[in-house]
């Protein structure tokens, strides 16, 4: 089966720019999760979205947005680009259940540099 | 607010020696523990997940944690490190709360491995 996919690879930006990065769940996977990974540290939480509607924020500002598709499929959207934005975007599917947290699986990322 | 702790940044183990990464944790309730590997310009893969019951959970690659509640602490181990175990180990927490089902994640310990 096919893992968690994202779109592009790698990207480069300027600053004041737009971006919009893809995110392909695992099959039969409801929710996503999109993460911002600086170099030299860990994942940080920005957005859940199940059933097209958003879950979940962290501690992201205005300029990122997001949203889910019928298919489950999802985009990141960051507008007005600064430098500290330049990053490793990881998203990530989970089946969404009561109970326990469920486990997440991360896509490959997408490396978005702004110059 | 939960948080997560990884006091070491780096490690450095010969190859057939016993590995143990130490995870710190704060987080009100019950926590919701992972341990993510990370190989360079890769996404995060799931190595095991302690959700309730049995303390000492076994995971992929040969490697098992131990919860540990009195201590607040999740360490991951591994009785014998191999050549490919050179990665970047996460510790996660994951919390619900306002609806969204988030991670957060330390800074990461990278893990060298000499031949």
């Amino acid at each position: 089966d096919a893992g968690v996919t994202q779109s592009p690879t790698h990207l480069i930006k300027t600053r004041g720019q737009q971006v919009t990065l893809r995110c392909s769940p695992i099959s039969g996977h409801k929710s996503v999760s999109w993460y911002q990974q600086v170099l030299g540290q860990g994942p940080q939480f920005i957005f859940q979205y199940y059933e097209k509607e958003e879950r979940g924020r962290g501690n992201f500002p205005d300029r990122f947005s997001a949203r889910q598709f019928p298919n489950y499929s999802s985009e990141l959207n960051v507008n007005a680009l600064l430098l500290g934005d330049s990053a490793l975007y990881l998203c990530a599917s989970s089946l969404p259940r009561e109970g326990p947290v469920n486990e997440q699986y991360f896509g490959p990322g997408t490396r978005l540099t702004v110059t | 607010a939960q948080s997560v702790t990884q006091p070491d940044i780096h490690i450095t183990v010969s190859e057939g020696a016993s590995l143990e990464l130490r995870c710190n944790y704060s987080y009100g309730a019950t926590p919701y523990l992972f341990w993510y590997v990370q190989s360079p310009g890769q996404g995060l893969q799931l190595l095991l997940k302690y959700f309730s019951g049995d303390t000492l959970v076994q995971g992929i690659k040969g490697f098992e944690a131990e919860f540990k509640r009195s201590q607040s602490s999740f360490n991951l181990r591994k009785p014998s490190v191999h050549w490919s175990d050179a990665a970047e180990y996460f510790c996660a927490v994951g919390a619900r709360g306002g609806g969204g089902n988030k991670l957060t994640f330390g800074t990461g310990t990278q893990l060298k491995v000499e031949l």
